[in-house]
């Protein structure tokens, strides 16, 4: 059972317009919800991050919106560059010792 | 931001070997570190989960005499590949944590081609 729903499985963005991935969850015992970004052959790293006590966060071109009530969390680059191509995880962790990903999107740029 | 090391990169290795790759975390105490393994263009699975000093606790279907997993430091841990095999081949990344902190790191990831 995918504890983490993610969508859409592949995105193709203009350069500058606003990429959005969505992910729903529904075990309210997650408290803490990261955002990974993973480059062909690489391993992910942390981009943003979330609590559910606040509802949106943002760091740079990156912000998180977050709906308690809905289960849902979003990622959004605004501006996005060709060098933002890359696969987006989300990710969702009830106390930190396991960690929950979604499938992963596959976020193209073009120029 | 903390610093975790993986190597190799990429190892080749003929069927019925073993394979060594070491997670190294270079600027914190790693207390619990994990194993995933990834296919393309899929998510991360969790292979185990290790606490240093203790037994690694692997997750339903993977086998613990195949991946071996050490965690002997706080800054190290291992997974041996033993008698590798075709269908073994695969990207394997390690991500370490530290104490309570919930943020938590990946190395670079291994690509394991069995021949």
């Amino acid at each position: 059972q995918q504890q983490v729903k993610q969508s859409p499985q592949s995105l193709i963005v203009q350069k500058g317009g606003i990429s959005i991935i969505n992910c729903a969850y529904e075990n309210t015992a997650f408290d803490y919800f990261p955002w990974y970004q993973q480059f062909p052959g690489k391993g992910p790293a942390l981009l943003i991050a979330i609590r559910p006590d606040v509802s949106e966060k943002k760091e740079g071109r990156f912000t998180i919106s977050f709906n308690k009530s809905a289960k849902q969390f979003s990622l959004h680059i605004m501006d996005s560059q060709p060098g933002d191509s890359a696969t987006y995880f989300c990710a969702a962790t009830p106390t930190g010792n396991q960690f929950y990903f979604g499938t992963g999107t596959s976020l193209t740029v073009i120029p | 931001g903390a610093v975790v090391s993986q190597h190799p990169s990429r190892v080749i290795c003929k069927s019925g070997t073993s394979v060594k790759i070491e997670c190294r975390s270079l600027d914190f105490q790693a207390t619990t570190m994990f194993w995933y393994r990834q296919f393309p263009k899929q998510s991360l699975m969790l292979m185990a989960t290790s606490n240093e000093g203790s037994k690694a606790t692997y997750e339903q279907g993977v086998e613990k005499d195949k991946f071996l997993i050490n965690h002997a430091s706080l800054t190290l841990s291992t997974l041996t590949v033993t008698s590798a095999h075709p269908e073994d081949s695969s990207f394997y990344i390690c991500s370490a944590r530290f104490g309570g902190n919930e943020k938590l790191f990946f190395g670079s990831g291994t690509q394991l081609s069995v021949l």
